[in-house]
């Protein structure tokens, strides 16, 4: 299995402003996809992120709010941007192992809490 | 529309009892993937079982047991002699190959197993 990490592990920040996770796989892969998990919710997906593009929203998400980068096949970082209490969350990301296996692997996860 | 659907927001077993837990899915593509994924207290997600949608057959892995039927949109996981450890929230999911393989999560069941 790819083994994910995710930088920071948790954070505590103040409204009003920006947070960037960073997320490395220690393997190339194509496709990366960031997730939010509120607190006691289930996961939603965020964005697709595909090395050489832009990424991908899903409904209810936008790029202003949640810039993504993908510059290499190993590397993403999403962006929390002018933080509010309903952006405390679980961010998660993951990956494929490889597109025709399709079992996808997750980080340990960043917990944000905004004050 | 995919949707995944767990009805049991919490169970409570004790130890050494089996669980159950549901989970049944909408899809109108005739090719997609099933998971299923464990939630422990750290909050890290750990990947359980993938399943194709053109392989039925259930899958036995230690304690742990899946049940796919097409019939009724179920991929049901069955805990057999429960431990402490088995303790969490568990994920299922979907994946459709239409969807570009991103992952819809059912809500969640939380299993307490009581010693």
């Amino acid at each position: 299995s790819a083994v994910i990490s995710q930088k920071p592990s948790r954070d505590i920040c103040q409204r009003g402003t920006s947070l960037t996770i960073q997320c490395q796989v220690d393997s190339q892969v194509t496709m990366m996809f960031w997730y939010r998990q509120q607190p006691g919710q289930s996961l939603t997906l965020i964005a697709t992120a595909n090395q050489g593009s832009e990424a991908t929203y899903e409904s209810g998400f936008v790029i202003d709010k949640f810039p993504i980068s993908r510059p290499n096949l190993t590397f993403s970082t999403l962006t929390v941007s002018n933080m509010s209490p309903e952006d405390s969350s679980i961010y998660l990301c993951s990956c494929e192992r490889d597109s025709s296996y399709n079992e996808q692997f997750f980080g340990p996860g960043t917990r944000l809490t905004v004050l | 529309a995919q949707k995944v659907t767990q009805a049991q927001t919490e169970i409570s077993v004790v130890e050494k009892e089996d669980v159950t837990l549901d989970c049944v899915y909408e899809t109108r593509d005739t090719t997609y993937y099933l998971f299923w994924y464990k939630q422990p207290p750290s909050g890290e997600l750990v990947f359980l079982i993938r399943r194709n949608s053109f392989d039925e057959q259930n899958e036995i892995s230690g304690r742990y047991s899946w049940n796919f039927q097409k019939s009724t949109s179920s991929f049901n996981f069955t805990i057999t002699a429960s431990q402490v450890v088995d303790s969490a929230v568990y994920f299922c999911a979907l994946s459709e190959v239409d969807s570009s393989y991103k992952l819809i999560f059912g809500s969640g069941t939380r299993l307490l197993v009581r010693p």
